[in-house]
């Protein structure tokens, strides 16, 4: 199985900040790789397909990049309803994997 | 718009078999080149893909559940279904339906809201 890692885990920013996780795969993905949020008690909710094609309705201030092993998601100003987790996903091949979140939280 | 509904037992006794139906709204699932997938997520929120039917009717599982796991579809009520046999307290988790995309790789578009299932006697 493909390992997904993030970094941060965790970090606290302020409205208004610039923000980048970090996402790595354990091998080579290409750019199969999908960046999900998650709102407590609510399913994820795609925002980045193929590394970095924005989905229909997510805001722009979202953008992804990278390509092999080495994947980010930018929060170009971040939002009261940014304060969330976000997840990677690798569709390289299955079994499709996650990687452990990063947690956005309040300055 | 396509909306999924997971549905199903919030409880079940250990070594006992796991039953969730998704029911598909907005979408049929056996059109378009979509597969659809059962996602869980530990109380940890760690997701893990458990496996996936195609429109075709062919699934491919999770190789760490694939002993336990059966994905079958009823097209008559455009629903998918998961069986997942001899279950722990492990298997405890919200489960997840959703429409699996491909569209220069695969991604999950449309998510079910989860149903929380709690293994324990």
């Amino acid at each position: 199985d493909i390992q997904m890692t993030q970094s941060p885990t965790s970090l606290s920013a302020s409205v208004g900040d610039r923000v980048t996780i970090t996402c790595r795969a354990s091998q080579n993905i290409r750019n199969y790789l999908n960046w999900y949020q998650q709102r407590p008690g609510k399913a994820p909710k795609l925002l980045i397909y193929g590394a970095s094609s924005l989905q229909s309705g997510a805001p722009s201030r979202f953008s992804g990049s990278g390509s092999g092993t080495d994947f980010t998601l930018t929060i170009s100003s971040l939002q009261p309803e940014d304060f969330t987790t976000f997840y990677c996903q690798q569709s390289y091949s299955t079994p499709f994997t996650f990687g452990p979140g990063t947690k956005v939280d309040i300055k | 718009q396509v909306q999924l509904q997971e549905s199903g037992p919030g409880l079940v006794k250990p070594s006992e078999t796991l039953s969730l139906t998704c029911t598909v709204s907005g979408g049929n699932i056996t059109r378009g080149s979509f597969y659809w997938s059962w996602i869980r997520q530990t109380a940890e929120k760690e997701l893990e893909w458990i496996g996936r039917i195609y429109t075709t009717g062919s699934a491919n599982y999770n190789p760490s559940l694939k002993s336990r796991v059966t994905i079958s579809r009823d097209t008559s009520k455009n629903q998918f279904s998961l069986i997942l046999t001899s279950v722990t307290a492990a298997d405890t988790a919200v489960y997840y339906c959703a429409r699996d995309r491909f569209q220069g790789g695969y991604y999950f578009d449309y998510w079910g809201q989860g149903a929380l299932v709690t293994v324990s006697s």
